[in-house]
């Protein structure tokens, strides 16, 4: 079946260290997004791309990174510049053209130690 | 900028009851509205979609309506089961992207 695998479940992250967040896709859908989770609070995007190697911010990208190397991947990088990374993490795609509904991974938990 | 709102933040009915989602928006320029599900812990579901030149959709128990001219949406959920305990999120595509409502948290109690 195809769909959104993201990776760890959950993930901690010490002081000052970066941490990367792993979605893939098997549904040959062109874009690709990443957005943020916060108790009470709809979800914020983050950063988006449309094509390979190629992606904007979204809403609140100040802290994280992205990269979009293949067409299947789209790994988000938290930087020890989010200074508020304790969040639900939620990636998710959808073919290029709109009207058409997104697809989405079942997110990963990520906390500070 | 567009603004989502969802009233009630949360609902808790007796099985079998008829119930009415809400979702309202600011800005009618919009390609399409989405309604998703989320169950605790995990990802987003798409129940419907309803296109900007579309009035209504529907699926099984679910019929969900966009009325632009207002800027609102409703989510019509039939004979309410203890399974569609979740929260419902409504979202607004416009270009490039879509932005959430917060959500209605539903509890169906047996």
């Amino acid at each position: 079946d195809g769909g959104i695998t993201q990776s760890p479940k959950y993930l901690f992250r010490k002081e000052g260290q970066n941490v990367t967040l792993s979605c893939e896709q098997n549904l040959n859908h062109d874009a690709m997004y990443w957005y943020r989770q916060d108790p009470g609070q709809g979800l914020r995007l983050i950063y988006y791309s449309q094509i390979v190697n190629d992606f904007q911010k979204g809403d609140i990208a100040e802290g994280y990174s992205v990269s979009r190397e293949k067409k299947e991947s789209f790994p988000l990088t938290v930087t020890s510049a989010q200074k508020n990374p304790t969040a639900f993490y939620l990636c998710a795609s959808d073919r290029q053209g709109g009207n058409q509904p997104q697809h989405f991974g079942d997110g990963t938990r990520l906390s500070i130690l | 900028k567009q603004e989502v709102t969802q009233i009630p933040a949360a609902l808790s009915v007796p099985e079998g009851e008829n119930l009415v989602l809400n979702c309202s928006f600011t800005d009618s320029a919009i390609y399409n509205l989405q309604w998703f599900r989320q169950d605790p812990g995990k990802g987003l579901t798409s129940l419907l979609l309803i296109q900007s030149s579309q009035r209504e959709q529907t699926s099984g128990r679910l019929n969900a309506s966009l009325d632009k001219s207002s800027g609102r949406s409703t989510l019509y959920i039939a004979a309410s089961q203890p399974g569609d305990s979740a929260t419902y999120l409504c979202a607004l595509s416009g270009f490039q992207k879509l932005v959430f409502g917060t959500g209605t948290r539903l509890l169906v109690s047996p």
